[in-house]
């Protein structure tokens, strides 16, 4: 699949355990961070968001930090899943409404 | 809903070749953009468009040209293929509203090869 093609940094995590996918963007003025899935021969999925005026955001297992003072982000992953095994990617929006994408990490769950 | 649609799915071109990537959405959404997936590389903006009749240039646009006749359709159009456009090419739309943020909806790609 393309996630495979793309030569990326690779977490190998224990299915149960939690993951952390980090991500460190260049803008200071990025007002908005997404982190998106991508699933082999799939495009990215949104998972989770967060603006900048907040440090910390929940979704369903997935929790997002901001550091905005070193300019980082993270994706925790709860439980991890096989299902969750895939290419993530952190994006940056900033200006008008202009978007910089990461290279992306691939996790890869086992059983 | 379908979301985001792209087609085809895998294509072959000889260099010196055109063909155009479709895409079609059923959000409403005002705007659409092109991107392409490389190795090491992150996702490139290619050319976007916030309305029908409205487009624009990305990051890399040479080689590639794009029209919004609807709201629904934004095709890419290789006008001459080269090797260098051997890629994975996504479609994204979201609503324009720029009073909030809001993330990009992907199509599932095209990957296309250029021989």
């Amino acid at each position: 699949g393309e996630s495979v093609g793309l030569h990326l940094p690779t977490l190998s995590v224990q299915e149960g355990d939690n993951s952390i996918i980090n991500c460190a963007y260049s803008n200071s003025a990025s007002d908005y961070f997404i982190w998106y899935k991508q699933e082999s021969g799939k495009g990215p999925q949104f998972i989770i968001d967060i603006r900048s005026n907040m440090d910390k955001r929940q979704g369903q297992r997935v929790t997002v930090l901001l550091n905005k003072t070193v300019k980082h982000l993270s994706l925790q992953i709860a439980a991890t899943q096989p299902g969750d095994s895939a290419v993530y990617f952190c994006a940056e929006v900033y200006g008008n409404n202009r978007l910089a994408f990461g290279k992306g990490n691939q996790v890869v769950v086992i059983p | 809903n379908a979301g985001v649609t792209q087609t085809p799915k895998f294509q072959v071109l000889k260099t010196g070749q055109s063909m155009t990537l479709q895409c079609a959405q059923d959000m409403n959404h005002e705007y659409m953009s092109w991107y392409r997936q490389d190795p090491g590389m992150g996702l490139r903006l290619i050319h976007y468009s916030v309305g029908a009749g409205i487009t624009d240039q990305g990051e890399v646009p040479n080689g590639y040209n794009v029209s919004r006749s609807t709201t629904e359709d934004f095709p890419l159009r290789l006008l001459s293929a080269a090797p260098s456009q051997t890629s994975v090419y996504f479609c994204a739309s979201r609503p324009r509203d720029s009073s909030y943020n809001s993330p990009l909806h992907f199509g599932n790609g095209t990957r296309l090869t250029v021989t």
